[in-house]
């Protein structure tokens, strides 16, 4: 089936340090694959993504990797901020559906002081 | 530039009750998706509309239909409201691109709750 798996759940850093989520995904043949940040309340918004003919992509502090082979994509973001806590989405587009978005189950990021 | 409206904001109805979501696309945009959100999940895929047609669906139950309007806006129909149905409902915009795949821009979302 058309499914993602997101980990961690949750991840606690020090502010400054960095932060990665995993995702592995089930469709071989896909071929994009966007992060979205949702805050408390508000709507998903998308922060990075990436396409499978580059393996990285990388815009300021955040960074998205893709290894095609294993099926695997992450999200690093470095020198994390109080404003980087939030939930934090992984996704990609089935090749056979290119229209719709298959979503992770989020990872909840915080920032200590 | 306006980017994805979405009406009401919040909205409270009964089992068994139906409900209207509606939709406004981002300027430029002529594709409407619709995703459900549970508490605590992610967002879940419903469906989505192109030249008023429905062009994919999620595995949703046929409670759930959808409209789109010459001006590009949508509607979401759920019939025989279940309590499960609570969660809140986002829709998402992009220009019609076939297989391609564009970036999908959400908008703030319709938070139901059923009673």
């Amino acid at each position: 089936g058309e499914n993602v798996e997101q980990h961690p759940s949750t991840l606690s850093v020090q502010e400054g340090d960095s932060a990665v989520i995993k995702c592995t995904y089930s469709d071989s043949a896909s071929n994009y694959f966007p992060w979205y940040k949702q805050e408390l309340g508000k709507r998903p918004q998308l922060i990075i993504d990436i396409r499978s003919n580059v393996g990285e992509k990388k815009d300021q502090r955040i960074a998205v990797t893709l290894n095609k082979t294993a099926k695997h994509f992450s999200l690093h973001i470095t020198e994390t901020q109080p404003e980087d806590s939030a939930v934090y989405f992984c996704a990609f587009a089935p090749y056979s559906s290119a229209s719709k978005i298959i979503f992770g189950s989020g990872t909840r990021l915080s920032i200590r002081p | 530039d306006a980017g994805v409206t979405q009406s009401p904001t919040h909205l409270i109805k009964t089992r068994g009750q139906q409900v209207t979501l509606r939709c406004s696309p981002k300027s430029g945009h002529d594709t409407v998706s619709w995703y459900q959100q549970a508490l605590g999940q992610g967002p879940q895929f419903i469906f989505q509309y192109y030249e008023e047609e429905e062009r994919q669906r999620g595995n949703f139950p046929d409670r759930f239909s959808g409209h789109q309007f010459p001006n590009y806006s949508s509607e979401l129909n759920v019939n025989a409201l279940l309590l499960g149905d609570s969660a809140l409902y986002l829709c998402a915009s992009t220009p019609w691109s076939g297989s391609y795949q564009e970036t999908q821009y959400f908008g703030p979302g319709t938070r139901l709750l059923v009673l």
